[in-house]
């Protein structure tokens, strides 16, 4: 299976709050997850990425979790401010080089 | 150091028109990948190039889609004979040779196409 499923679609988080979004996949070769924030009428722009052999990535306010036995990782953003209003996409590749899938894309509202 | 540049920025076609979208990848990147985002959904893939050969096309339609990256100038995504359906934002990424990269995909603004 090569699709990637995120959610929620939507996400309204306060000032300061922790927003949290999940995404799952199914095939095992996909070995690079990558996270891009996309404004509106702009390109997606990388905001981290991981690979399969760690199971945490933090770079500043943004972590990624990686659960390789459930096939699920999640983006954290810590401290949300109104400038991290969005559209986040989660993706996989099934290998180095290869084509990104996309998930469906979170719209987050960060409230001030 | 320029990101990866397209243009144009919004292109306006008539039914049955040629579309031609360019895309220039980051200095040093030497694969293009091309991906459509439909309004309200998320980016689909469409080809991936690397300088003068198709790596993987497996997204493209069967009809009316082509993709270059010649040796020299710019990737074009090429549509012919347009219909309303094909109105979408086109993004081009571009990474760096492996053997050492990351595999990190850095994308362009986009071309807003729309079909009237």
């Amino acid at each position: 299976q090569q699709q990637v499923k995120q959610s929620p679609q939507s996400l309204i988080v306060q000032k300061g709050g922790i927003s949290i979004i999940n995404c799952a996949y199914e095939n095992t070769a996909f070995d690079y997850f990558p996270w891009y924030q996309q404004f509106p009428g702009k390109g997606p722009a990388l905001l981290i990425a991981i690979r399969p052999d760690v199971s945490e990535k933090k770079e500043g306010r943004f972590t990624i979790s990686f659960n390789k036995s459930a096939k699920q990782f999640s983006l954290h953003i810590m401290d949300s401010q109104p400038g991290d209003s969005a559209t986040y996409f989660c993706a996989a590749s099934p290998n180095q080089g290869g084509k990104l899938i996309f998930g469906q894309g979170t719209e987050l509202s960060v409230k001030p | 150091n320029a990101g990866v540049m397209q243009n144009p920025r919004h292109l306006v076609r008539r039914r049955g028109q040629e579309a031609r979208l360019r895309c220039s990848p980051m200095k040093g990147h030497s694969h293009v990948y091309w991906y459509r985002q439909l309004p309200e959904e998320g980016l689909k893939f469409m080809v991936y190039l690397q300088k003068e050969n198709i790596i993987d096309e497996s997204g493209m339609p069967k009809e009316r889609f082509s993709a270059e990256f010649p040796k020299e100038g710019p990737s074009i995504l090429r549509i012919q004979q347009v219909v309303r359906g094909d109105s979408a934002a086109y993004f081009c990424a571009s990474s760096p040779p492996y053997g050492g990269g990351s595999g990190e995909q850095f994308f362009g603004p986009g071309t807003r196409l729309t079909v009237l």
